[in-house]
């Protein structure tokens, strides 16, 4: 069974300019998740959707940052227009309530705004 | 608000030692506790989950311990080895936050041959 994905792994854009970033869940789960690391910090919640309707976007830092999740499916989270404090890491997971609701992780996006 | 907190920041240890990482987190209404390795450049890989109503899960190697009432899990490791090291992390779920995770920072372990 594939895990999860993330597409990019590494993308450096310049300030201003916008960056989409994309997860792709483990297929069947419903629950999926963004979380950022930033240099020196603990990993941080984003957002949280349950198939494609937002259960919570409390983590988001402002309105440059945009997710969407069509279809329920796949995932991207767009960043417009990046500044340089959005560099860091950005990881998506998805879970499955039903299954204890273990949250699986992809590789993470690097995202280094100059 | 939920914080969680790991001891040690950084662990080094020779290879066979057992040892214990500790994570502590202030609000105890939790729905449960998921342990994490990261590798260098790499994602996270969940080792163990905890329900709020277990004391402790196992996994081969690794035994993590919940106490709700006192906020506090720790990862035992037996017999470590090189290949364990790797930057641990702890993270909760609090009750009623809709899944999120709330992480600590991490403790580094390194093995030494």
């Amino acid at each position: 069974e594939a895990g999860v994905t993330q597409f990019p792994s590494h993308s450096v854009i310049e300030k201003g300019q916008t960056v989409t970033l994309r997860c792709d869940p483990i297929s069947g789960h419903d629950n999926l998740y963004w979380y950022r690391r930033v240099m020196g910090k603990e990993i941080k919640f984003l957002l949280h959707f349950v198939k494609e309707s937002k259960q919570d976007e409390s983590g988001m830092p402002n309105n440059r940052f945009l997710a969407e999740r069509t279809g329920g499916t796949y995932s991207t989270l767009k960043v417009q227009p990046a500044e340089l404090e959005d560099s860091g890491v950005y990881f998506c997971a998805s879970s499955q309530v039903q299954l204890g609701n273990t949250q699986y992780f992809g590789p993470g996006t690097r995202l280094t705004v100059l | 608000k939920q914080e969680v907190t790991q001891i040690p920041a950084a662990l080094s240890v020779p290879e066979g030692e057992n040892l214990v990482l500790n994570c502590s987190f202030t609000d105890s209404a939790i729905y449960n506790l998921q342990w994490f390795r990261q590798d260098p450049g790499k994602g996270l890989t969940s080792l163990l989950l905890i329900q709020s109503s277990q004391r402790e899960q196992t996994s081969g190697r690794l035994n993590a311990s919940l106490d709700k009432s006192s906020g506090r899990s720790t990862l035992y490791i037996a017999a470590s080895q090189p290949g364990d090291s790797a930057t641990y992390l702890c993270a909760v779920i609090s009750g009623g936050s809709n899944y999120k995770l709330t992480f600590g920072k991490g403790t580094l372990l390194t093995v030494n041959p």
